[in-house]
């Protein structure tokens, strides 16, 4: 069966400082791999996507990054933390475009800039 | 510009009874809607789905509808447990424009004992 992982699972960081999240899945090949952001009392915003290494598509303009090094790796990036950042970021992964669209979302990571 | 679009923020409900839980979209290229349950602090889990060519879809306790003519669909859960108490996600996607799911802003369900 397919698992995903997400790590940290909390992160506190200093506004200005990087910040690298890591998100792995497990039991699939080529996955399509996502990046959201719930902020406080919000809803799911979209803000990577990836249908294959190297391949990231932005959603919305903003402070973060993404990279896909590896076919199961999803990793997003900053290099200098806003406030604006904090909240709860969550990694999906969905099957080959087609077959189903349905997304299976990580634990998260609690963010807070300070 | 919210394509989907969850106007309760809340609901209350007695174990046992019914919830229903509502949401609307504007996109009409949306053909895939799901319905999500979030704890605090956990990924959303996937609770069920429709596809647009159909307007019920049933699996244990919960019951997604479809109203493609109104661009609204509802996640029934009966009988409503305590287990239950979360926040309620509804998604859509539009296949043409790539698996990208848009959600609502959620609903956040409290079943009393």
């Amino acid at each position: 069966s397919q698992t995903i992982h997400q790590w940290p699972a909390t992160l506190v960081q200093p506004v200005g400082s990087p910040l690298s999240l890591e998100c792995t899945v497990e039991g699939t090949s080529n996955p399509n791999l996502y990046w959201y952001r719930q902020a406080a009392g919000r809803g799911l915003q979209l803000l990577f996507y990836s249908v294959g290494i190297g391949q990231i598509s932005s959603e919305v303009p903003q402070n973060l990054s993404a990279s896909r090094p590896q076919d199961r790796q999803f990793i997003l990036s900053s290099k200098k933390l806003l406030l604006s950042d904090s909240g709860f970021y969550l990694c999906a992964w969905s099957g080959l475009a087609g077959l189903t669209d349905t997304q299976y979302f990580g634990p998260g990571t609690r963010l807070t800039v300070l | 510009d919210q394509q989907v679009k969850q106007n309760s923020p809340s609901l209350s409900v007695q174990e046992g009874r019914i919830s229903i839980l509502n949401c609307d979209y504007t996109n009409s290229m949306f053909d895939y809607f799901l319905w999500y349950k979030k704890y605090p602090a956990e990924g959303p889990t996937f609770l069920i789905s429709i596809s647009s060519i159909k307007d019920k879809n049933e699996d244990g306790r919960f019951t997604v509808f479809l109203n493609k003519s109104a661009k609204h669909l509802s996640l029934h859960i009966v009988p409503s447990q305590p287990g239950d108490s979360a926040v309620y996600f509804c998604a859509a996607s539009d296949k043409a424009a790539g698996n990208k799911l848009t959600f609502g802003g959620g609903t956040r369900v409290l079943v009393k004992p």
